[in-house]
């Protein structure tokens, strides 16, 4: 089944405490991305990766980081995690390869709920 | 600044109606528009999209419109079911600049169909 797949789905964590989320397309996908959502704020993007090795940063990558060593993964490291990181946070693909546009549908994972105490 | 602004915020029909959904986004320089279902707990589901030279789309019972040069979607559904129940989100997906593929949300209608 095509998906894109997010562990944890749920995480509870003290401040400072690194974690990562995992994101996994089974789609072959060149673009992946990461979201937050927030009540009153909606979604933003954190950070997005055109294809391996190429990452950027979105409209919050403040207390991210990303990396892309394979197509398929495209992990959220939190180095020192805090109470405003706390979240619902949404990982995203897209076949679309945006060096020679042309823009398609973005699928999303399921969501990890984080909560920073 | 892209903004999008959906309208009504939340909308409780009874069953078997047909209405409405209404996006609308500041920038028209877009590449497409995408409108998702979003479930309690649940990731998002794409339902329509939209590609910017295109004037709607269509699946099921589900019709989107695309008015690019006066930033305005609206998204139809025919026959609502209590199963339509759910937040649906419009995204754009801006042309140009530097944050390819950023799709910019609003912040959603929620949809409540009862029987």
């Amino acid at each position: 089944e095509a998906q894109v797949t997010q562990n944890p789905r749920y995480l509870i964590t003290v401040t400072g405490k690194k974690l990562t989320v995992t994101c996994s397309q089974n789609m072959n996908h060149e673009y992946m991305s990461w979201y937050r959502q927030d009540p009153g704020l909606g979604l933003r993007q954190i950070y997005y990766s055109m294809n391996v090795e190429v990452t950027d940063k979105g409209d919050v990558p403040e207390g991210y980081k990303v990396s892309r060593k394979e197509k398929r993964n495209f992990p959220l490291i939190l180095e020192s995690p805090s109470p405003n990181q706390t979240s619902l946070y949404f990982c995203a693909s897209s076949p679309t390869d945006y060096f020679e546009y042309s823009a398609d549908t973005q699928y999303f994972g399921p969501g990890t709920r984080l909560t920073v105490l | 600044k892209q903004e999008v602004t959906q309208i009504p915020a939340a909308l409780s029909v009874p069953e078997g109606e047909n209405l409405v959904l209404n996006c609308s986004f500041t920038d028209s320089a877009i590449y497409n528009l995408q409108w998702f279902r979003q479930d309690p707990g649940k990731g998002l589901t794409s339902l329509l999209l939209i590609q910017s030279s295109q004037r709607e789309q269509t699946s099921g019972r589900l019709n989107a419109s695309l008015d690019k040069s006066s930033g305005r979607s609206t998204l139809y559904i025919a026959a609502s079911q209590p199963g339509d129940s759910a937040t649906y989100l419009c995204a754009v997906d801006n042309a140009g600049g530097t944050s390819y593929g950023k799709l910019t949300f609003g912040q959603g209608t929620i949809l409540t169909v009862h029987p």
